[in-house]
Order: C-alpha cells, then structure tokens, then sequence
C-alpha cells in the first residue's frame, strides 16, 4: 500500500459544470501524476507534478487543469466537463523519499470512476 | 508505430501452466521495465520491474528483457485462477520523463 487515496470514487455529474478531484499521498513522494483510462486507448497521461507548485502537462491535457500547493495533495480540474471526459481518473505517485528520485516506478491509487452526462 | 506494444489477447492458459505474456517497445534508450496487474474494476498493480538484460524471477513470476530486440516479457508459472486479470506492460521513456503503458493483455486461467 503506496497511501494514496482518492477522491471521491465515483461521481456523476452534467455537462458544462466544473469538478475537481483530488488525489492525496501521505508517504512524501515527489512526482504525482493524473492518468485516464478508456477502453481502446488504455492509460494516457493528463497532466503530472515534480513538486510543490511544478507542473506539466501530458499527452491528454486540453480541458484539464492541476494544482499541487503542498506535498501530498493534486488535484485534478475540468473547468467545463463534456461527455468526452467520462473515464476513470487514476492518481499516480513516484520518486519514495531516499530514492534516487527518479519518475519511472509508479504506483496508483484506487482510481475515481467520473460520469458526465 | 506505437510506442509500447501488446497482444491484446485474450489470452487463456490452462492452471498449473505458464502463462507467457509479451511486449514490444520502439524507443531504444529506454532502460526501466515494468509490468502492472490490474483486476476488472480496480486499479494497476505494480508486480515486477527490470532494468537489465535478462532475467529478474519473484516468486512465480519471471521478467525477461531483451533490449537488443526491444523485447520484455513476463512468465507466470503454476498459474492459477486468480492471476486472470489484465497485464499491462510500461516503458519509461527516458528523454520525455514519462510512462508510457501498452494497452494490456487479458490474461485467464482456465481451471
């Protein structure tokens, strides 16, 4: 167990309206990420976080927006959500304390199930 | 030409055999491994990493890497009817920082 949470799991919400998820971490690990999950198109990045207030976006970021003001939290925006944007939203970490800090071994969180209508 | 590659499967294995599941990769500086278990409707699981030429075993499962052919591949042995899930294979891409994951392979074991 990483101790990475998310939430909320599961949300339904309708189209045109802002929502925010959030991901948190209580192990002080540096790198967080966003990815979605769609079936045909497998886990593509949104956007990640290389510390307090770094972010950059991924290969899947128009109509998202992150923000990550301390340590264990990054969250996750869609300003405006359109049907597209119905998925499964997983949370990432990476880069344990008194690693050699590198982004590459990832583990997830239990992921939040979003429904746009 | 994607970059991280996988039979989709379904893949179905009969228990007890060895289940071999493969990968294929496109960009040649990458250097760390990956392969995730991910049960319907939860999330992905790390269970193996490799970095080096070879094989790297854990239990009853065993990564192989191949870099010259831009091959990874991880063997389950003994399988039984809980390792059926989808396994999903994970490049890191050394130039651009990021992950990048195939679309996974459908795994059952057939009692």
């Amino acid at each position: 167990d990483a101790g990475i949470t998310q939430s909320p799991r599961h949300k339904v919400t309708e189209t045109g309206t802002p929502v925010t998820l959030r991901c948190h971490q209580t192990e002080n690990h540096r790198y967080m990420y966003w990815y979605r999950q769609d079936p045909g198109h497998g886990l593509r990045l949104i956007h990640y976080s290389y510390g307090v207030k770094d972010t950059d976006k991924g290969e899947v970021s128009d109509g998202y927006s992150v923000s990550r003001s301390k340590t264990e939290d990054f969250l996750l925006t869609l300003e405006s959500a359109t049907s597209s944007q119905t998925s499964v939203y997983f949370c990432a970490i990476s880069g344990k304390p008194g690693t050699s800090g590198s982004g590459d071994t990832q583990y997830f969180g239990p992921g939040t199930r979003l429904t746009v209508l | 030409q994607k970059e991280v590659e996988q039979n989709s499967g379904p893949l179905s294995v009969p228990e007890g055999a060895i289940a071999s599941l493969n990968c294929t990769y496109s960009d040649r500086g990458s250097q760390s491994f990956f392969w995730y278990r991910q049960y319907s409707g939860k999330s992905p699981e790390l269970i193996m990493f490799i970095y080096s030429n070879g094989d790297k075993e854990d239990g009853r499962f065993t990564a192989q890497l191949n870099k010259a052919s831009q091959y990874v591949s991880l063997l389950i042995r003994d399988s039984q009817p809980s390792d059926s899930a989808t396994y999903l294979c994970a490049v890191w891409i050394q130039g651009a920082q990021k992950l990048v994951f195939g679309q996974g392979t459908r795994l059952t074991i057939n009692p």
